[in-house]
């Protein structure tokens, strides 16, 4: 596609359920992002992938979140036994590679809402 | 603790005035980024500064690098309805892992 794609847009759960998110970042590039934003607030890093490195997990919050990229491509971002302090807006974003400098692409998020 | 500290947090302002928002750390970022958000959408990339004391111009927009590089400025001249929106700052210290202001929410009133 022309841009980061995620979905869903909207996801409302109930405590204690499991949830996963998909990003299709923007075709050619090997570098991928997730962050979380709070309501109006700036955002927060969660997770980092670079082509076949190992991810940069030392954003996500708790043993409960966890993502993967399979194929270099799509990833998903699970968070499990949801909470209330969940919910949020969950944002893809990649670039071309990790070159400093490089233009980064957000997606539209995924707003999360734990009931 | 946020990293970046923006300020200020909220701004309303009447159609034709000037604003100008602070990203301020104590932290050397190799560049940093300007970006603005609308509800509903991803943060998009308005401008890069990476030279310390850059200088940028965006049409009514200009964006300055600290010398140091640790802190900038992004100001807003005859502020527009279409200005509207959540602006956030984003240091990059290495490897385009970007760190994020907490965001400065500007109104402008027609």
């Amino acid at each position: 596609g022309a841009g980061v794609s995620q979905s869903p847009s909207n996801k409302v759960t109930e405590k204690g359920k499991d949830v996963e998110l998909r990003c299709d970042p923007i075709s050619g590039h090997t570098a991928l992002y997730w962050y979380r934003q709070s309501l109006g607030q700036g955002l927060e890093f969660l997770i980092y992938f670079q082509g076949n490195s190992a991810p940069d997990k030392s954003g996500l919050p708790s043993d409960r979140f966890s993502a993967e990229r399979t194929g270099g491509s799509v990833s998903t971002l699970t968070i499990q036994r949801t909470q209330q302090e969940d919910s949020a807006v969950y944002l893809c974003a990649s670039t071309l590679d990790g070159t400093s400098g490089n233009t980064i692409y957000f997606g539209e998020g995924s707003w999360l809402t734990v009931v | 603790t946020q990293l970046l500290e923006q300020s200020p947090q909220f701004l309303s302002i009447q159609e034709g005035e000037n604003l100008t928002v602070y990203c301020n750390s104590s932290s050397v970022f190799s560049s940093l980024q300007w970006y603005r958000q609308e509800p509903g959408e991803g943060p998009v990339l308005l401008v890069t500064v990476v030279t310390g004391g850059e200088v940028k111009k965006l049409k009514r927009l200009t964006f300055q690098f600290g010398d140091a590089r640790k802190d900038s400025s992004l100001h807003i001249t005859a502020a527009q309805p279409g200005d509207t929106g959540l602006y956030l700052c984003a240091g990059d210290r290495a490897g385009n892992m970007l760190t994020f202001g907490g965001g400065t929410r500007l109104m402008v009133k027609p």
